[in-house]
């Protein structure tokens, strides 16, 4: 069963102060992705990468910025944290391999910026 | 326009009773991924089909990439079967991109 972990769980952090949400996963996948979920929406893809050093432009990256710093780790950096950017957010990982679609999901991490 | 239109937007059943859950494309897809999103925001992979249909428990997805639409029935649903559901679908752009509909809030009474 593929393996994905997020911390911190939950964050609380004041406009314009600094947040590094992080993702580990420990199934050797090549694509990482940082998606946000608010209430009436669905996933909206945030920056992702196929691989250590690669980073992608998601669908919603304004205020975001991303880092694969290992084929293990994904970083998620919002460096003047806006009360918009309240959300949950996930990392999944994929094997990016064939024709395989399937992406395995972290826990969430629940950030409120006040 | 979305590419991936959910309906409905919130369901409500008696334990026991069932229901379907669709998603239609505007384009071709290659695959689809059902989740339920649970009570602490965790999202639990239900389902992943790149054609036909497939069945766990009281749960069955179906996905049709040529009439562009995929279906997740609920069978005698339970209490536990509450939270939102979404599904994902891969386009034909090779980018091993999810595209995602924008949920079914799905709530089972007494």
């Amino acid at each position: 069963e593929a393996a994905v972990t997020q911390s911190p769980r939950n964050k609380v952090t004041v406009t314009g102060g600094n947040v590094t949400l992080s993702c580990r996963q420990t199934n050797s996948h090549n694509y990482m992705y940082w998606y946000r979920q608010d209430t009436g929406h669905g996933l909206r893809l945030i920056h992702y990468s196929y691989g250590a050093g690669n980073l992608q432009i998601g669908d919603v990256p304004d205020g975001y910025k991303a880092t694969r710093t290992t084929q293990e780790d994904f970083f998620l950096l919002l460096e003047l944290a806006s009360p918009s950017q309240t959300s949950l957010y996930f990392c999944a990982s994929s094997p990016g391999l064939g024709d395989s679609y399937e992406q395995y999901f972290g826990p969430g991490t629940r950030l409120t910026v006040l | 326009g979305d590419q991936v239109e959910q309906s409905p937007s919130a369901l409500s059943l008696h334990e026991g009773t069932g229901s379907a859950l669709r998603c239609n494309f505007t384009t071709t897809m290659r695959a689809v991924q059902w989740f339920r999103k649970n009570s602490r925001g965790s999202l639990i992979n239900l389902f992943y089909l790149a054609s036909g249909t497939k069945e766990n428990g009281r749960l069955k997805s179906a996905f049709d990439s040529k009439e562009r639409y995929s279906t997740l029935h609920i069978r005698d649903a339970q209490l536990e079967d509450s939270g939102t559901y979404f599904c994902a679908a891969g386009a034909s752009s090779g980018s091993w991109q999810l595209i995602f509909g924008s949920g079914t809030q799905l709530t089972v009474m007494p």
